[in-house]
């Protein structure tokens, strides 16, 4: 199985309802944000990314909010699947840089 | 991600062996990054490289050597195994020519050092 997660904190929705997944970053400097979702076995698979430049960026059914005051970043999930399940990471960087600052992750289960 | 690929997907060592793990991409991408994730932790960065001719230590390297064979290929080599370094490794590429310098990330081998 996943070793990845085995200490993660983990969010339970039921099927159908919203997920919201929070994360702190903690560069002020960062501009520049990645969410992925790593599901049991498989790397890390890019989601939605967001620039500090705005603070809401719409996917389909994912959303990411940005709040540069606070340092906080949350991914929305609408009507979470089955297919959903799995861990859940940010990512920050500055805009030019290679090097990122990733998130340990949260892991989402959703119930049938 | 099918655009980058890594070998072999599972390997399982002994203290003090040499062990190479391959990372392929055709995304056309000239930087590449190897990072391991252990249980708990963030991606740490091992190695990255900007071009063929360009390597560079990540905040991991000690115990780790790696060799960019092309753009598309990127090796990650540990000289002598040892338990610690039981973890996911992961291939990453991006395009610096893109103001924002979007990671994608290969499918992962699992090393167990025994």
């Amino acid at each position: 199985g996943e070793s990845v997660g085995l200490h993660l904190p983990t969010l339970s929705v039921q099927e159908g309802d919203n997920s919201i997944i929070n994360c702190a970053y903690s560069n002020s400097a960062s501009d520049y944000f990645i969410w992925y979702k790593q599901e049991s076995g498989k790397g890390p698979q890019f989601i939605i990314d967001i620039r500090s430049n705005m603070d809401k960026r719409q996917g389909q059914r994912v959303t990411v909010l940005l709040n540069k005051t606070v340092k906080h970043l949350s991914l929305q999930i609408a009507a979470t699947q089955p297919g959903d399940s799995a861990v859940y990471f940010c990512a920050e960087n500055i805009i030019g840089t290679y090097k990122y600052i990733f998130g340990t992750g949260t892991r989402l289960k959703v119930l049938a | 991600d099918a655009d980058v690929t890594q070998t072999p997907r599972n390997r399982i060592t002994k203290t003090g062996k040499r062990i190479m793990l391959e990372c392929s991409q055709t995304k056309g991408h000239d930087r590449m990054y190897w990072y391991r994730q252990d249980p708990g932790l963030g991606l740490r960065l091992i190695y990255y490289s900007f071009d063929v001719k360009d390597i560079n230590k990540g905040e991991i390297s000690d115990g780790y050597s790696v060799s960019r064979q092309a753009q598309a290929k990127f090796s990650l080599s540990l000289e002598s195994a040892i338990p610690n370094q039981t973890a996911l490794y992961f291939c990453a590429t991006s395009d610096q020519d893109r103001e924002q310098e979007t990671q994608y990330f290969g499918p992962g081998t699992r090393l167990l050092v025994l």
